[in-house]
């Protein structure tokens, strides 16, 4: 079965940018979705097909997807940002497969 | 706007049956492919299934396959989710979701609309 492999926790600092990888066999090949998820809410779709911003997701936040890792870019962070944030993708063995999630902190 | 409520968690033993609702309301139900996603208690998410738009087709993760059936009823615009022999291991916020527009089955997909998640915990 394909696996998504994403860091624990990332730190940034208030208004830098924060960079959260998700890593994956040839993930480059296949879409990459993201997700921000605060304490006791459902998950938000931040980013859909690699890059895709969906209606109501500020600019500050954009995808990239190429060879073996897929990165979900946070500019200007926000403490509004601190959340868990996951990557998914398609793979016909699965279906569906998320990442394990990383833990956003904003210092 | 499109809104998804799940229903229908709660506390069952293990080996016990529960089934869940999730009402939808905001789009054309019976126009979209519908999924569960489950979340344990501080763990990641993990897609459970899905089911096309007449309920022809379904797709299970392995875990729950012969346990779980989904189901659907366009005309009262729900989908369901009978989950039998549950175990421990089967506790977590159960989440309904949306899959995008012209989705064609087994192929690439994503959630922009969840519902907010009922708890079924399985316990003795």
């Amino acid at each position: 079965s394909y696996e998504l492999t994403q860091p624990l926790s990332v730190s940034v600092a208030l208004g830098q940018t924060a960079r959260i990888t998700c890593g994956g066999n040839n993930i480059g090949s296949k879409n990459v979705h993201w997700y921000q998820q605060k304490p006791g809410q459902a998950p938000v779709l931040v980013i859909y097909r690699d890059s895709n911003r969906p209606s109501g997701i500020p600019e500050r936040f954009s995808g990239s997807n190429s060879g073996n890792t897929a990165t979900l870019t946070i500019s200007r962070a926000q403490a509004g940002d601190e959340a868990d944030y996951y990557c998914q993708v398609w793979d016909s063995s699965t279906p569906v497969v998320f990442g394990g999630g990383t833990k956003l902190t904003v210092l | 706007e499109v809104q998804l409520v799940e229903s229908g968690g709660g506390l069952v033993q293990p080996g016990g049956s529960l089934r869940l609702s999730c009402a939808a309301s905001g789009f054309t139900f019976s126009s979209y492919w519908m999924s569960w996603v489950r979340q344990a208690p501080g763990k990641g998410l993990e897609w459970v299934a899905n089911i096309k738009q007449d309920g022809s087709e379904k797709y299970y993760v392995d875990s729950v396959k012969g346990r779980f059936t989904i189901s659907r009823d366009n005309a009262k615009n729900s989908l369901y989710l009978q989950m039998n022999s549950l175990r421990a291991e089967d506790t977590a916020v159960y989440y309904c979701a949306r899959d995008p527009p012209n989705y064609g089955g087994n192929s690439d997909t994503w959630f922009q609309h969840w519902g907010q998640g009922t708890l079924v915990t399985v316990s003795s």
